[in-house]
């Protein structure tokens, strides 16, 4: 069976830090990986998908950053964290087949000060 | 550009029936029609789909409108841990590989 996993939990990180967000997926080979971000109150916004290793598509322009260096990790980067970065970040796969669901990982609350 | 319509919230008593609604007046032909929904802090999961038929499964039913326009998300008997944000998504934003979730509509169940 397939499982996602993310981490940190949490962070709270200063405005002008960097940022590394990591997600590993297993148990499936080759999927569609996303990173989609939910700032308080508001609905997931999509920020990077990737379809391959190396590959990477960028839904919206910001000091965010996504690679992709092995077939089942993906990683959010910032070189300088902003006061509106803060947010819930969740990363998802999806499974291809009879119902193409995607499945989410448990996010990682970041809050900069 | 959304592709589905659905109101911002809902409210609804414990241990009654829901039916929360999509639009989707710009289906396609072999578009299926995807439900998730989120808890609170949680990520988004997959709740259930359909193309034509209605459809059945443990956590909730599917209707679908003839003309397939909209459908219909059904729980039949609501509790408290059913209050989460329904999102309705049709498939060729998946098929794309790029997935947009609409706001959903938010469901809080009066105890």
């Amino acid at each position: 069976s397939q499982t996602i996993h993310q981490w940190p939990a949490t962070l709270v990180q200063p405005v002008g830090s960097p940022l590394s967000l990591e997600c590993t997926v297993e148990g499936t080979s080759n999927p569609n990986l996303y990173w989609y971000r939910q700032a308080a109150g508001r609905g997931l916004q999509l920020l990077f998908y990737s379809v391959g290793i190396g590959q990477i598509s960028s839904e919206v322009p910001q000091n965010l950053s996504a690679s992709r260096p092995q077939d089942r990790q993906f990683i959010l980067s910032s070189k300088k964290l902003l006061l509106s970065d803060s947010g819930f970040y969740l990363c998802a796969y999806l499974h291809r087949g009879f119902t193409d669901t995607q499945y989410f990982g448990p996010g990682t609350r970041l809050t900069v000060l | 550009d959304a592709k589905t319509t659905q109101p911002n919230s809902m409210e609804s008593n414990e241990e009654e029936p829901v039916h929360l609604p999509c639009n989707h007046s710009t289906i396609s032909g072999t578009d299926y029609i995807h439900w998730y929904r989120q808890l609170p802090s949680q990520g988004p999961e997959y709740v259930i789909h359909g193309l034509t038929s209605n459809v059945n499964n443990r956590m909730a039913s599917l209707a679908i409108a003839e003309d397939r326009k909209s459908s219909t998300l059904i729980l039949h008997r609501a509790t408290l841990r059913d209050a989460a944000v329904y999102y309705c998504i049709l498939s060729d934003a998946i098929r794309d590989d790029k997935i947009i979730f609409g706001k959903g509509t938010r469901l809080h169940i009066l105890p």
